[in-house]
C-alpha cells in the first residue's frame, strides 16, 4: 500500500529539549515537503526536498531543520523547541510530472506536537 | 506577498444541493492548482488538479474551473451527501519553483 509514515503522532515536550519527526515513504517519490498547520493560518510549507541531499526553505523554516540521506526518508528536527512550534505537522511526498507540474502530493496522518 | 484566500466562514447547504467553493489568489502565476479534501485530525487528501491552460475539469460528482485572468478557481460538488462534510483546501504551485502555497481552507457541512 503506497503510504507515507510519520512518527510519533503525538510528542508533548519541553522547551529546549531536541527532538526528532520521522517521515518515510514508499513510492520512491523525489519530492518531499514539512507543513505545519494551525488554526485559520493553513498549511505553511517548512523545508522541501527534491531528492537525496536536496533540501530547501519553504515559507516557515525558523527554528527547524532536514535532512535527506535516503530517497524514501526526510526526517524534521527541532533543535531547541519553544512554545510557539506546537502545531500539527504533515510530511508529504509527490512526483513531477512532466512540464514540471507536481502531481497529487500524498500526506502522512499528522504529528500534534505541544511544547510546553 | 502571495496569498491564496479561501472563504473562511463555513458552508451549510442541505443534502442533494450543489456546493460551490472558492480559492482566489493575488501576486502569484500558478501553473496549476489542486484542490484536497481534509477530514478533522487527518491529513489532506487529493482530489483534482488543474492546469493554467485549462479551464474545466471533471471527476465524477466534483467540477474545478480555473480563470487565470480573475485569479479564481471554483470547486462544486455536485448531488452534495453528508459524507461530503470536510475542510477543503486549495493549493498553488508553478513549474519555476518548487514550493507549494496552500489556502486555510473552506468548511463544508452537507445537512440530510
Amino acid at each position: 500500500e503506497a503510504q507515507v509514515t510519520q512518527n510519533p503522532r503525538y510528542l508533548i515536550t519541553v522547551t529546549g529539549k531536541k527532538l526528532t519527526v520521522t517521515c518515510s515513504q514508499n513510492m520512491n517519490h523525489e519530492y518531499m515537503s514539512w507543513y505545519r498547520q494551525d488554526p485559520g493560518l493553513g498549511l505553511r510549507q517548512i523545508y522541501y526536498s527534491m531528492n537525496v541531499e536536496v533540501t530547501d526553505k519553504g515559507d516557515v523554516p525558523e527554528g527547524y531543520k532536514v535532512s535527506r540521506k535516503e530517497k524514501r526518508n526526510f526526517p524534521l528536527i527541532l533543535e531547541s523547541p519553544s512554545p510557539n512550534q506546537t502545531s500539527l505537522y504533515f510530511c508529504a511526498s509527490s512526483q513531477r510530472l512532466a512540464g514540471g507540474i507536481f502531481n497529487e502530493q500524498f500526506f502522512g496522518p499528522g504529528t500534534r506536537l505541544t511544547v510546553l | 506577498s502571495q496569498k491564496i484566500e479561501q472563504n473562511s466562514e463555513a458552508l451549510n447547504i442541505q443534502e442533494g444541493k450543489t456546493a460551490t467553493l472558492t480559492c482566489n489568489y493575488t501576486n502569484y502565476s500558478p501553473a496549476y492548482l489542486q484542490w484536497y479534501r481534509q477530514d478533522p485530525g487527518r491529513g489532506p487528501v487529493f482530489l483534482l488538479l488543474i492546469r493554467e491552460n485549462e479551464k474545466e475539469k471533471r471527476k465524477e460528482r466534483l467540477k474545478v474551473t480555473f480563470d487565470t485572468t480573475l485569479k479564481q478557481s471554483l470547486f462544486h460538488i455536485t448531488a452534495s451527501q453528508p459524507a461530503d462534510s470536510a475542510t477543503y483546501l486549495c493549493a498553488l504551485g508553478n513549474t519555476g519553483g518548487f514550493k507549494t502555497i496552500f489556502g486555510a481552507g473552506t468548511r463544508l457541512f452537507v445537512k440530510a
